[in-house]
C-alpha cells in the first residue's frame, strides 16, 4: 500500500502550458505539504495545509495554486509554465501541524521546455 | 545566513569507517528536530528524529546542543547502503520545517 502517490512521476512540457499535478495519502494525516527540489537538491516547502485550509504559503508566484478537495489530497496546478519551474515536486503528510514526522510521495519529475 | 546549514560534502569513506555529520540553524526557537535521509531520485525518509539527551538507533546516533544551535549525526561502522544525502530538518517553533541542503555520503567497499 503507497502511504503518499502522486501522479504523474513524470511531466515533460512546453513553456507557457498549464499543467497540474495529483497527491493523494491514505495514511488519515490532517496536514499535507509541497515541496520543490531544484537541481541543486536544495528541498523548499511551498505550501502547507492543515485540514484543507492553507497554513502556509511561501513565496511562490501566484502562476501556483494548490488545491485540497478533501484531507486525503492536495493537487498542484501551475500555470504558464516557465523554464525555472523546472523541479522535482514532492508531496508529503504529517499526522499533525507541526514538528511532526512527514512521509513523502515519491516525487513528480517536471521539465520545461 | 542560511536558516539551516549543513556541509555539501561529499564524504567519502570506506566501509567500517564513523562519519559525523553537522548542522547548525539560525533560529534559537526552533523546537523539532530531524535526520532525514534521500537516496539519489528518491523522496526523503525520516531516519531519526533528535531529541535533547540524544538518541541512538542501532549504529545511528544525533545530538542537540541548543546553547550552539547545532545538530549532530554520528554512523558508525558504515556500510555501502548508507551511502545516501542526508538532511537535517529543523521545524521553526512555529509553522514551519526547514529542510538543510543535505550532506552527501558515498561509502566505499
Amino acid at each position: 500500500d503507497t502511504a503518499v502517490s502522486q501522479t504523474p512521476k513524470y511531466l515533460v512540457t512546453q513553456m507557457g502550458n498549464d499543467k497540474s499535478i495529483k497527491c493523494e495519502q491514505n495514511l488519515g494525516h490532517d496536514t499535507m505539504y509541497w515541496y520543490k527540489q531544484d537541481s541543486k537538491k536544495f528541498l523548499k516547502i511551498m505550501f502547507s495545509y492543515n485540514n484543507k485550509e492553507l497554513i502556509i504559503n511561501e513565496t511562490v508566484p501566484n502562476r501556483f495554486s494548490p488545491k485540497s478537495p478533501d484531507k486525503a489530497h492536495l493537487n498542484l496546478h501551475i500555470n504558464s509554465l516557465e523554464l525555472g519551474d523546472s523541479a522535482v515536486y514532492f508531496c508529503a503528510s504529517s499526522q499533525v501541524f507541526g514538528g511532526e514526522t512527514q512521509y513523502f510521495g515519491p516525487g513528480t519529475r517536471l521539465l520545461v521546455l | 545566513r542560511k536558516e539551516v546549514e549543513q556541509d555539501p560534502g561529499p564524504f567519502n569513506v570506506p566501509e567500517g569507517a564513523t562519519v559525523a555529520f553537522n548542522c547548525t540553524y539560525s533560529n534559537s526557537a526552533s523546537q523539532s528536530f530531524f535526520w532525514y535521509r534521500q537516496d539519489c531520485r528518491k523522496e526523503p525518509k525520516l531516519l531519526m528524529s533528535v531529541y535533547s539527551s540524544g538518541n541512538e538507533d542501532g549504529r545511528f546516533t544525533a545530538q542537540l546542543n541548543r546553547a550552539s544551535q547545532y545538530i549532530s549525526l554520528l554512523i558508525r561502522d558504515s556500510k555501502l547502503s548508507d551511502s545516501a544525502t542526508y538532511l537535517c530538518v529543523v521545524n521553526d517553533g512555529g509553522f514551519k520545517t526547514i529542510f538543510g541542503a543535505g550532506t552527501r555520503l558515498f561509502v566505499k567497499a
